[in-house]
């Protein structure tokens, strides 16, 4: 089965910096990469995704990068706000089963 | 709130006893998941279901069970052979395609927490 590996775990940086967090796969036939942000005691959100045929994605002052032949892909927080301190997970959808699998999550910290 | 909800927000439970967790959505959605949430142990799959009748187990299945009769409901069953069911646990839907090329996109119910006692 799939498997998802995510890193950090945790990670602080001051506000305005730049923040990564990234995720590798093992399954080739995975297609669909989103990743979701959960705030305190709040339940996870999609704040982003990307598809298999696409190498990076922006929104606003989120992006994704995906690399199919490394079987990696990151997000990237630019100018950074105390606001986006939160849990963010990656997943990957397995093929046609809709099955998604989860990494372990980056406890992100901004500091004012 | 999503469309998507869960009940009891907290349960409290004795060991050896079985508990049903609810889960209920109204966004139409066929697929339907259970994960368990630890802390440093990310979103763990119990069971998931792409439609009514049907599902499949996930990747901690052992010691739950669900049923799929209705497709707005999901319910989730933590039996007395699940060995630490202490956890978050939270419910999610998304919308089915066979084509696997339109958004995998889950919803999320604001969770259950169980304490066993």
């Amino acid at each position: 089965g799939e498997n998802v590996e995510q890193h950090p775990s945790t990670l602080s940086v001051q506000e305005g910096d730049s923040a990564v967090i990234k995720c590798t796969y093992s399954d080739s036939a995975s297609n669909y990469f989103p990743w979701y942000k959960q705030e305190l005691g709040k339940r996870p959100q999609l704040i982003i995704d990307i598809r298999s045929n696409v190498g990076e994605k922006k929104d606003q002052r989120i992006a994704v990068t995906l690399n199919k032949t490394a079987k990696h892909f990151s997000l990237h927080i630019t100018e950074t706000q105390p606001e986006d301190s939160a849990v963010y997970f990656c997943a990957a959808l397995s093929g046609g089963y809709q099955k998604v699998t989860f990494g372990t999550g980056t406890k992100l910290q901004v500091i004012p | 709130d999503g469309g998507i909800t869960q009940s009891p927000k907290y349960l409290f439970r004795k060991e050896g006893q079985n508990v049903t967790l609810s889960c209920e959505q109204n966004l139409n959605h066929d697929a339907m998941y259970w994960y368990r949430q630890d802390p440093g142990q990310g979103l763990r799959l119990i069971y998931y279901s792409q439609i009514v009748n049907d599902f499949q187990k996930g990747d901690i299945a052992e010691g739950y069970s669900v049923s799929r009769e209705k497709k707005e409901s999901f319910p989730l069953t933590v039996t007395s052979a699940q060995k630490n069911p202490t956890a978050f646990y939270l419910c999610a839907s998304s919308i089915f395609s066979l084509a696997g090329l339109s958004t995998n996109e889950q919803f999320f119910g604001p969770g259950t927490r169980l304490t066993v006692l």
